[in-house]
């Protein structure tokens, strides 16, 4: 059964980047027509998914907040991350990792890893 | 790029069966058939309910269904019991190859 879990500090600092990384077990990263996502959400807040990528290391992102973000995955060590700069208290999130296809939905997700932009 | 269109609130009685609406445009839920559906419990992650606007995963219920008409999709929840109490999202794969999320929709069952 595939599982997904996030890692990464859960505290950071106005301006500087945040970076998460999610661990894939269970299945292959390499799976075709699969894209490994991150999707966040803000307290009390909807979800707005970040950006994705293909296991060719092709990668999409959110017009938003294409600027600020980078998405890697590495295939031999399964797991994949999301790198956000510049980060602002706007960007205070639970963020989840997740597994999604063009049409497939979301799945399955992580169990989510809040940050918090704060000094 | 706007999130896609839900009504904040939607509520129903145990036994009656309920909408949710998900409005976008025919750049995303119009054009293609490739929206899905997801229930939020308060502090979980969100769970897939429905997949290709009317496909249900292994595992879920069939009280849950779901369609489209145009630039709008519809989550029908049918037999309505407590605990699909919850927060709904939709979600649309876009033109622009990238993936929109809906508002949300709170679910109340009175």
């Amino acid at each position: 059964q595939l599982q997904l879990q996030e890692s990464g500090p859960g505290l950071v600092k106005p301006s500087e980047t945040l970076s998460l990384t999610c661990i894939v077990s269970g299945g292959s990263i390499s799976g075709i027509n699969y894209y490994w996502g991150w999707v966040r959400q803000p307290p009390g807040k909807g979800l707005e998914w970040i950006g994705c990528i293909y296991f060719t290391g092709t990668t999409y992102y959110n017009p938003s907040l294409k600027s600020r973000v980078t998405i890697s995955v590495a295939t031999s060590k399964s797991h994949f991350s999301l790198k956000l700069n510049s980060v602002t208290a706007a960007d205070t999130a639970v963020y989840y990792c997740a597994r999604h296809g063009v049409s497939w939905g979301f799945d399955p997700w992580g169990q989510g890893t809040l940050v918090t932009v704060s000094s | 790029q706007s999130a896609l269109t839900q009504p904040a609130s939607v509520s129903g009685s145990p036994g009656q069966s309920i909408t949710i609406s998900c409005t976008g445009t025919s750049s995303d839920v119009g054009g293609y058939n490739y929206v899905s559906w997801y229930q939020q419990h308060p502090g979980k992650a969100p769970k897939l309910l429905i997949y290709e606007v009317s496909n249900r995963p292994s595992g879920v219920s069939n009280r849950f269904s779901g369609s489209q008409s145009g630039n709008t999709a519809f989550l029908i929840i049918s037999g309505l019991q407590a605990e699909d109490e919850a927060v709904y999202y939709c979600n649309s794969y876009t033109s622009s190859t990238t993936w929109l999320f809906g508002g949300g929709t709170r679910l109340t069952v009175l």
